[in-house]
């Protein structure tokens, strides 16, 4: 099944513990993407990335970073994540760039005390 | 990019057709019109997208104005498992990887 997978789904963790959510597609897409969604905000991209090794902020990258090593996975790394991260995070796939149609993963709702 | 303005919610019964209607007043030439959806807490869906023609797909049916400023999402026989929040986002196809999902229409279908 075509799908994009994000781990863990549920995380509390407390202020200044190093963290990464995985994200995984098995479609073979070009392009990767984070969001965040928060109550009155929308969604909100954090990172993208359009090929291996590429990756490039998006409009809330501050205190995020990505990498992309291998095609298929585009983990979100925070260093030292802050009350103000906690949120509902997506990870997106497209095949390319530009495209019209996104992936989305299940979402990890993630809780920084 | 271009602003939209959708009803905060809607209500539909069970087997009808739901109509959501957005408005885009200030769209410009190469901006498309897109809809997604989002069920409680689940990653966003693609439904389907447009430029300026009718555009119809196994989901949904999308009916833009002949001047662009408002568009229409259809969906013909609604059932309870198409509640969700539907967005309209209008973006040129360079943003298509970046589109901004505001607050939408909370569609509530009714058994």
């Amino acid at each position: 099944e075509a799908q994009v997978t994000q781990n863990p789904r549920y995380l509390i963790t407390v202020t200044g513990k190093k963290l990464t959510v995985t994200c995984s597609q098995n479609m073979n897409h070009e392009y990767m993407s984070w969001y965040r969604q928060d109550p009155g905000l929308g969604l909100r991209q954090i990172y993208y990335s359009m090929n291996v090794e590429v990756t490039d902020k998006g409009d809330v990258p501050e205190g995020y970073k990505v990498s992309r090593k291998e095609k298929r996975n585009f983990p979100l790394i925070l260093e030292s994540p802050s009350p103000n991260q906690t949120s509902l995070y997506f990870c997106a796939s497209s095949p390319r760039y530009p495209s019209y149609e996104q992936y989305f993963g299940p979402g990890t709702r993630l809780t920084v005390t | 990019d271009a602003k939209t303005t959708q009803p905060t919610s809607m209500d539909c019964a069970e087997g009808r057709a739901a109509n959501l209607p957005c408005n885009h007043s200030t769209i410009s030439g190469n901006e498309y019109v897109y809809w997604y959806r989002q069920i409680h807490s689940q990653g966003p869906q693609y439904i389907i997208h447009g430029l300026k023609n009718n555009e119809t797909n196994e989901m949904a049916s999308l009916i833009i104005t002949e001047d662009r400023k408002s568009s229409t999402l259809i969906l013909p026989h609604a059932t309870l498992r198409d509640t969700a929040v539907y967005y309209c986002i209008v973006r040129d196809q360079t943003g298509a990887n970046n589109l901004f999902f505001g607050t939408g229409t909370r569609l509530t279908v009714i058994p």
